[in-house]
């Protein structure tokens, strides 16, 4: 089953863009891959899906290359209320990893 | 809006006890899922369901069990409960089958075993 590999942290300040990277080197051909949003004491909430090339929602956008061992989160111009964890999911492995800490800064 | 509701926001048991842990969603989903989420270890996988009745193990099963006599009831199940089961414990359902769509969570239970 395909694992997923995270930073666990990363700083950015207000306005900036910021990019969040998750390796899934074994990725199975049907799968997608999730990105999750959580607060604390809250649960992850969806973000994004994306199954290769790029997808973009509202919130934030989704590059998947070609053979799709890696997947990238970009969110424009992050606010203070962007300070969470990241996880990213391969729907096969039901397995979310350690995730990665985002901390937005003034 | 879909919901999944857990039981408790916040439970304390003692070294020994029989825990359970309720979980209820309203989308008629065929998948459930318990994770327990721990500093610096993220979420694990502890079982899932994919039917009424039907259990696997997740990555981390020792310790629990479940139980889901109803389809939108999923129950994680301490048998005896120690101190290194203290955590926050959440519940996720999914559509099943070959959908891709995201799992819903709860908000969790923190347990904290004395």
């Amino acid at each position: 089953l395909a694992k997923t590999t995270q930073p666990i942290s990363m700083d950015s300040y207000e306005g900036q863009e910021v990019n969040i990277t998750c390796s899934h080197n074994n990725i199975a051909t049907n799968d997608y891959i999730t990105w999750y949003q959580q607060f604390p004491s809250q649960g992850p909430r969806f973000i994004i899906q994306g199954y290769k090339t790029k997808v973009k929602n509202e919130v934030a956008s989704l590059f998947i290359p070609a053979d799709r061992k890696s997947s990238t989160l970009s969110l424009p111009r992050v606010s203070l209320s962007d300070t969470a964890v990241y996880y990213c999911l391969v729907k096969s492995t039901l397995t979310f990893g350690k995730g990665t800490m985002l901390l937005v800064s003034p | 809006d879909v919901k999944v509701t857990q039981s408790s926001r916040y439970l304390v048991k003692r070294t020994g006890e029989k825990v359970f842990l309720e979980c209820v969603q309203d989308m008629d989903h065929e998948n459930m899922f318990w994770y327990r989420q721990d500093p610096g270890l993220g979420l694990r996988l502890i079982y899932f369901s994919y039917d009424v009745k039907m259990k696997e193990k997740g990555d981390i099963p020792e310790g629990y069990s479940v139980s889901r006599e109803k389809k939108e009831r999923f129950s994680l199940i301490l048998e005896s409960a120690s101190t290194n089961q203290t955590s926050m414990y959440l519940c996720a359902s999914g559509l099943g089958g070959d959908s891709n769509q995201p799992q819903h969570f709860g908000d969790g239970t923190r347990l904290s075993i004395l």
